[in-house]
């Protein structure tokens, strides 16, 4: 299969621990950010989304939090498990720039130790 | 299946050669992307068609890339005399673009590897 991030940031966890993944964006305008994950040979896949008029949002064992004063966005995993062992990109947009083009951030390994 | 497909899912070809990668969006998704993600790298926009036209092409590398969906539904990037650095994994994404709700979950293919020797 495909290897992914073989140079990035990398991040590992024992299971059952959280885990906080952390991403600064580069545009200001933007106003829509999303947190994809991505496991080797496959595609990027949507775990969860934030706008711009939130600051936290929780979905099933995860959550995200939005700084737009410093633009940082994390994740957070909750009790994490082995099939959460991926590579983890934000991506940020703006319906603004006329399109939902994604910027991508450059991602973090995350690794979960049994 | 009802998820994006992308074919092939590895291409190998010579320096200089021409090669097409295809994407296929899933049913009914009117908006349809391509990235590029080098390795170690986050996916980097190329493309953008709304329906059958190239509404933003501001990524493509240079004039070496092009890209059609001459229906709205099935496209294809299109690589003329590939260089060695043209070497990534090449994705496909598509999203549904329906009235009054401007943010769309865009659904990714697994991507075409391409390899340039």
């Amino acid at each position: 299969g495909e290897n992914v991030g073989l140079h990035l940031p990398t991040l590992s966890v024992q299971e059952g621990d959280n885990s906080i993944i952390n991403c600064a964006y580069s545009n200001s305008a933007s106003d829509y950010f999303i947190w994809y994950k991505q496991e080797s040979g496959k595609g990027p896949q949507f775990i969860i989304d934030i706008r711009s008029n939130m600051d936290k949002r929780q979905g099933q064992r995860v959550t995200v939090l939005l700084n737009k004063t410093v633009k940082h966005l994390s994740l957070q995993i909750a009790a994490t498990q082995p099939g959460d062992s991926a590579v983890y990109f934000c991506a940020e947009t703006s319906i603004y720039f006329g399109n939902e083009k994604l910027t991508f951030g450059t991602g973090t390994r995350l690794t979960i130790i049994p | 299946g009802a998820g994006v497909s992308q074919t092939p899912s590895n291409k190998v070809t010579e320096k200089g050669k021409y090669v097409e990668l295809r994407c296929d969006p899933i049913s009914g998704h009117t908006a349809l992307y391509w990235y590029r993600q080098s390795l170690g790298q986050g996916p980097e926009f190329l493309i953008y068609f709304q329906g059958t036209g190239a509404a933003d092409d501001s990524g493509l590398p240079n004039d070496r890339f092009f890209a059609v969906r001459p229906e709205g539904s099935v496209s294809t990037l299109k690589i003329q005399r590939t260089e060695r650095g043209d070497s990534a994994v090449y994705l496909c994404a598509s999203s549904l673009t329906p009235p009054g709700d401007p943010y769309n979950e865009q659904f990714f293919g697994p991507g075409t590897r391409l390899t340039v020797l």
